[in-house]
């Protein structure tokens, strides 16, 4: 069965200090992605980054950064001089491709990130 | 914005009442999923929906059920209300040219009493 662990439950830090959020996932498949969703207080997920498991590069995105490693089941997610508006909650999950549906995305529980001013 | 939209975004029902939610998908989106989110919690797939057959489920009983209809917009029905069925039910869809990505509506709230 497919599994993701987001091992942080909430995160403080300062406006312009870097963050990292884990994600550790657990699946037999071969063939399957990864997702980052943000979940602000309206409640609304909003998507920010989609990883097959045959690219494992590394993403830059602005302020955000990915880093994806097979070796470890990892797929962690970096905010670079974070900011006020970074403040939500952080998801990560899995779809895998012989579910019977044509993405049924597992979640992690996510991480709540404050960023103070 | 995503460009899926749900309604109502709040409601509160009492135990054993039956509810529905509907879903409008992204223009062009012809998938649709529906996710129960508990507080504190991360979402927990319930079923999916293409070209109006259930595609797929998730650990829920036969009292969710479901339909998508000709313009791939969406109900999501629950008989039989339990106090822990008070959630956020969020409605995702996706397009035939990138199904495995998911986007979002805002969600509707729901409170069983």
């Amino acid at each position: 069965a497919q599994k993701v662990t987001q091992a942080q439950t909430e995160i403080s830090v300062v406006e312009k200090e870097d963050v990292t959020l884990d994600c550790v996932y657990e699946t037999r498949d071969t063939t399957y992605y990864l997702f980052w969703y943000k979940q602000p207080p309206s409640g609304e997920l909003v998507f920010l980054i989609r990883r097959n498991s045959f690219d494992e590069q590394n993403e830059i995105s602005g302020r955000y950064s990915w880093n994806f490693q097979k070796s470890t089941s990892s797929f962690n997610f970096t905010i670079t001089a974070s900011q006020v508006v970074d403040s939500a909650v952080y998801f990560c999950a899995l779809s895998e491709t012989n579910t019977g549906a044509n993405s049924k995305l597992t979640f992690g529980k996510g991480i709540t990130l404050s960023v103070r001013p | 914005e995503t460009g899926v939209t749900q309604s109502p975004t709040h409601l509160i029902k009492t135990r054993g009442q039956q509810v529905t939610l509907r879903c409008s998908s992204q223009s062009g989106h012809n998938t649709v999923s529906w996710y129960q989110q508990a507080l504190g919690q991360g979402p927990q797939f319930i079923f999916q929906y293409y070209r109006e057959e259930e595609n797929g489920r998730g650990n829920f009983p036969p009292r969710f059920s479901g339909l998508q209809f000709p313009n791939y917009s969406s109900e999501l029905n629950v008989n039989a209300l339990e106090l822990d069925d008070s959630a956020l039910y969020l409605c995702a869809s996706s397009s035939l040219a990138d199904q495995e990505t998911q986007y979002f509506g805002p969600g509707t709230r729901l409170l069983v009493l």
